[in-house]
């Protein structure tokens, strides 16, 4: 069993969409879950970081973690074509959270 | 934020032969970096982390033999693939911390990416 699972997708929503990603996972000493959006041929980019559960807001985008079901999700509010991506969440163990396990990524594609 | 590049973007070479891979943190020292491989469709897999001043730390399945990982500096990282094969062409990315942006509550340290080297290998 992978230690983060993400469903690849891809997955196309028209403009103005409320998308939702996912991932569950299998370790109960995560700590750090982040979200990272990555376009074609290049490096992640941090999109947001919660440490241990809860919701966190940024804009449109956000993070929400559920430790008791091990699954995390981010909300993307008014989705634009440049929400277009593929996004990847990471999650780490504390206190240093050295290593990050990451999932698939989930392909978007916002259509205008 | 911090800024980390890698060079070259992409590196197209015969089979047999080596490559380096450079990764540098513009503005902060890194005391560690990541190395990460990337097949299309599939997530980051780490392969090594890179400590400035000793040897890097292999993860397992990876041959440290065939990818030379030299952290001479606190802003500088290179991963050697030697004698590379066609297998080995991938997305390579590197990462990198900053001590000083350490979160204060959470201790969280963010590992700030490189823009990634795809490998080719004919």
């Amino acid at each position: 069993q992978k230690e983060v699972e993400q469903d690849p997708g891809p997955l196309s929503v028209p403009e103005g969409a409320i998308v939702s990603l996912n991932c569950t996972y299998s370790n109960s000493a995560f700590q750090y879950f982040m979200w990272y959006r990555q376009y074609s041929r290049k490096g992640p980019e941090l999109l947001m970081y919660t440490y241990s559960s809860g919701n966190k807001e940024d804009g449109r985008f956000t993070a929400q973690v559920d430790k008791s079901s091990k699954y995390i999700s981010l909300f993307i509010r008014d989705s634009q074509p440049s929400d277009s991506a593929t996004y990847l969440c990471a999650m780490s163990v504390p206190p240093t959270g050295n290593q990050f396990y990451f999932g698939t990524g989930t392909s978007l594609t916002v259509i205008p | 934020g911090a800024v980390v590049s890698q060079h070259p973007s992409w590196v197209i070479c015969k089979s047999g032969t080596s490559v380096k891979i450079e990764c540098r943190s513009l503005d902060f020292q890194a005391t560690t970096m990541f190395w990460y491989r990337q097949f299309p469709k599939q997530s980051l897999m780490l392969m090594a982390t890179s400590n400035e001043g000793s040897k890097a730390t292999y993860e397992q399945g990876v041959e440290k033999d065939k990818f030379l990982i030299n952290h001479a500096s606190l802003t500088l990282s290179t991963l050697t693939v030697t004698s590379a094969h066609p297998e080995d062409s991938s997305f390579y990315i590197c990462s990198a911390r900053d001590p000083g942006q350490r979160d204060s509550l959470s201790s969280y340290n963010e590992q700030f990416f490189g823009p990634g080297t795809r490998l080719t290998v004919l």
